[in-house]
């Protein structure tokens, strides 16, 4: 089963415009929540996390936003940049075990 | 400080070897932790070490084993390999478990089964 889901394999949009990308969990026992970036041949990059003791977190053009009770949380990346074209991939952990779940990913392609 | 390495970059094996990959984790970093990342799929964890023990490990075999040494870097070993252990083998480090900076990734192993 996928406790973390990337409904969107891929997203397009024109830089200086805003990227949102969601993801969605199914495991109460999470309580952090991470979003990576990763370019082609290179390992994921930490980007910026939220704890759910928190709604938003926000680090320069990155913000995230958690909603807990939807199970649910997106990152906005405002403006876009070319250079932000990467696959972005959410990932929690929880509880005691500190295994970081991930999705499957989400292919950010943003346009000059 | 120096990141988190990893060896060798590319690796083809033939179904049945045996495979070793190895990682020198980010300096001062104590835990190390394995993900196979297959085609089109996210990392899934194998297992983690810390501070030389295994303290986690995911859904993978007993053929899939690792250590940890004193200077952190660490292991993975891969027995009687099959054509679905070909993926990206990506080894993260972080400074304690759960680190709540999230964990430095290398750039992974691709491994390909024939």
């Amino acid at each position: 089963d996928q406790q973390v889901k990337q409904n969107s394999p891929s997203l397009s949009v024109q830089e200086g415009r805003i990227s949102i990308l969601n993801c969605d969990y199914t495991n109460s026992m999470f309580d952090y929540f991470l979003w990576y970036k990763k370019y082609p041949a290179e390992g994921p990059t930490f980007l910026i996390s939220i704890s759910s003791i928190k709604d938003k977190n926000e680090d320069g053009r990155f913000t995230v936003f958690l909603n807990k009770s939807a199970k649910h949380l997106s990152l906005h990346i405002v403006p876009s940049q070319p250079g932000d074209s990467a696959v972005y991939f959410c990932a929690a952990f929880g509880g005691s075990n500190y295994k970081l779940t991930f999705g499957k990913g989400t292919l950010l392609t943003v346009n000059p | 400080e120096t990141g988190v390495t990893q060896s060798p970059t590319h690796l083809i094996k033939t179904r049945g070897q045996q495979v070793t990959l190895r990682c020198s984790s980010q300096s001062g970093h104590n835990t190390v932790s394995w993900y196979q990342q297959a085609l089109g799929q996210g990392p899934q964890f194998i297992f983690q070490y810390y501070r030389e023990e295994e303290n986690g490990r995911g859904n993978f075999p007993p053929r899939f084993s690792g250590l940890q040494f004193p200077n952190y870097s660490s292991e993975l070993n891969v027995n009687a390999l099959e054509l679905d252990d070909s993926a990206l083998y990506l080894c993260a480090s972080s400074l304690e478990q759960g680190s709540n900076y999230g964990y430095t990734f290398g750039s992974g192993t691709r491994l390909t089964v024939v």
